[in-house]
């Protein structure tokens, strides 16, 4: 098993809707979580990351933490084309240091 | 604050030659971060600095992979005898160990290609 796993995708939503995107990890000692944007081509860009249960807001962007289930979702809100890309959800395994164990990200297509 | 900046942005190379990357991190952050990524899949932590030491190698880090981070600023990846199996983006990140879990910024990485 995958210590963080994501659907592949593609995952396709058509503009203004909501897309959600959902992320699963193994180990139940993790203590951060990411999600990271990559267009084809770049690097890995940060868009938000949470540590406690709840909801964590930024802008169009909603992650969301139950460490109970062991899962983190992120929700973007009235989805452009601009945020067609991969979603990477990661989590940290460590103290400290952002030894981040990645999952393979989700390719999401906004279609206009 | 220019970010984390890696060189060179691509490289490629035949299989067996030796290569070197450089990254330089954001100023003020004192921990740097290799990871690397290849077609498909998610990165995959390499190894990491705090200063000039080099806390954690991952298993993924054979004996051909060397990196070092002399003066606790810079550092560099070396590979030795490339392989094909060596082609990927190699990714730079830094943070700073005084804001506990501060995330990592990714620099634009170097695309390897090994032919």
């Amino acid at each position: 098993q995958k210590e963080v796993e994501q659907n592949s995708g593609p995952l396709s939503v058509p503009e203004g809707a909501i897309a959600s995107l959902n992320c699963t990890y193994s180990d139940r000692g993790s203590q951060s979580f990411f999600w990271y944007r990559q267009y084809s081509g770049k690097s890995p860009e940060l868009i938000m990351f949470i540590y406690s249960n709840g909801d964590k807001e930024d802008g169009r962007f909603t992650a969301q933490l139950n460490k109970a289930s062991q899962y983190v979702s992120l929700l973007i809100r009235d989805s452009q084309p601009s945020d067609s890309a991969t979603y990477l959800c990661a989590v940290n395994v460590i103290q400290g240091a952002q030894k981040l164990v990645f999952g393979q990200g989700t390719r999401l297509t906004i279609n206009p | 604050d220019t970010g984390v900046s890696q060189d060179p942005r691509h490289k490629i190379t035949k299989r067996g030659q030796n290569v070197t990357f450089r990254c330089d991190p954001i100023s003020e952050h004192n921990r740097l971060y290799w990871y690397r990524q290849t077609l498909g899949q998610g990165p995959e932590f390499l190894t990491y600095f705090q200063n000039e030491a080099q806390l954690e190698k991952s298993r993924l880090l054979s004996d051909r992979f060397s990196a070092e981070r002399p003066k606790g600023s810079f550092s560099t990846l070396e590979i030795q005898r490339t392989e094909q199996g060596d082609s990927a983006m190699y990714l730079c990140a830094s943070s700073s160990l005084g804001q506990g879990n501060s995330p990592l910024h990714f620099g634009n990485g170097t695309r390897l290609t090994v032919t």
